[in-house]
């Protein structure tokens, strides 16, 4: 059972440049998840979804798009990456209910 | 709004020593309080959980109990392993509002033979 897969776990990137970010999981899950991981900072939540089709803004969305098409799959991209965008990026999924949230292994993105 | 305090680390230790970690919150609510660790390399995973005022969560030999009159919910261990070095986040989220997690700033676990 692969869990939460993120696609790709490294990258770097030249400022100005676009990317896309995949998160696939395979429990059935309702409800996804991105955040960022900083130094000092714990994990921020960058966007969510409730379900195919829809998506939400978290604490810091700014410069960040998401798509949810299919319920397993939850894009997140990158238009014009800035050297602040320069983190490590976890996708999460959970059912509904205040249930565990399963991460995946995380993308280590530089941006230079 | 919420948020989570954890003490600052590192934190380390020799091999069966008492662990504590401290973590206080700030809620406008009533949460659902939970610690996730992330092994080196690792994505986070959930060690722990309490949903309500004086609940206990134990795991792995982890504890901690939520404790709402000191807004609190230490991480304790009786015997650390060098296997539980790792970085430990405490968290909180509320049912029905998509289980969005507020994390700590997380505390990095060292644990020496």
């Amino acid at each position: 059972n692969a869990g939460v897969t993120q696609t790709p776990k490294f990258r770097v990137l030249k400022t100005g440049q676009s990317m896309t970010l995949l998160c696939a999981q395979d429990m059935n899950h309702e409800y996804m998840y991105w955040y960022r991981q900083d130094p000092g900072m714990g994990l921020r939540l960058i966007h969510y979804s409730v379900g195919e089709g829809t998506t939400a803004k978290g604490e810091v969305p700014d410069g960040y798009n998401v798509s949810r098409l299919k319920k397993q799959n939850f894009l997140l991209g990158l238009e014009s990456a800035a050297p602040s965008q320069t983190s490590v990026y976890f996708c999460a999924s959970s059912r509904p209910a205040n249930t565990e949230a399963f991460f995946g292994q995380g993308t280590r993105l530089t941006v230079v | 709004g919420d948020s989570v305090t954890q003490m600052e680390g590192p934190v380390t230790l020799s091999e069966e020593a008492f662990l504590t970690i401290n973590c206080t919150y700030t809620a406008t609510g009533y949460p659902s309080l939970f610690w996730y660790v992330q092994y080196p390399g690792e994505g986070l995973q959930l060690l722990l959980k309490a949903t309500k005022a004086d609940d206990k969560g134990s795991n792995k030999g982890f504890e901690a109990t939520y404790r709402k009159e000191t807004t609190s919910f230490h991480l304790e261990k009786g015997s650390v392993q060098v296997s539980d070095s790792a970085v430990y986040f405490c968290a909180l989220s509320y049912t029905g509002t998509a289980s969005k997690l507020t994390f700590g700033t997380g505390t990095r676990l060292q644990v020496t033979l």
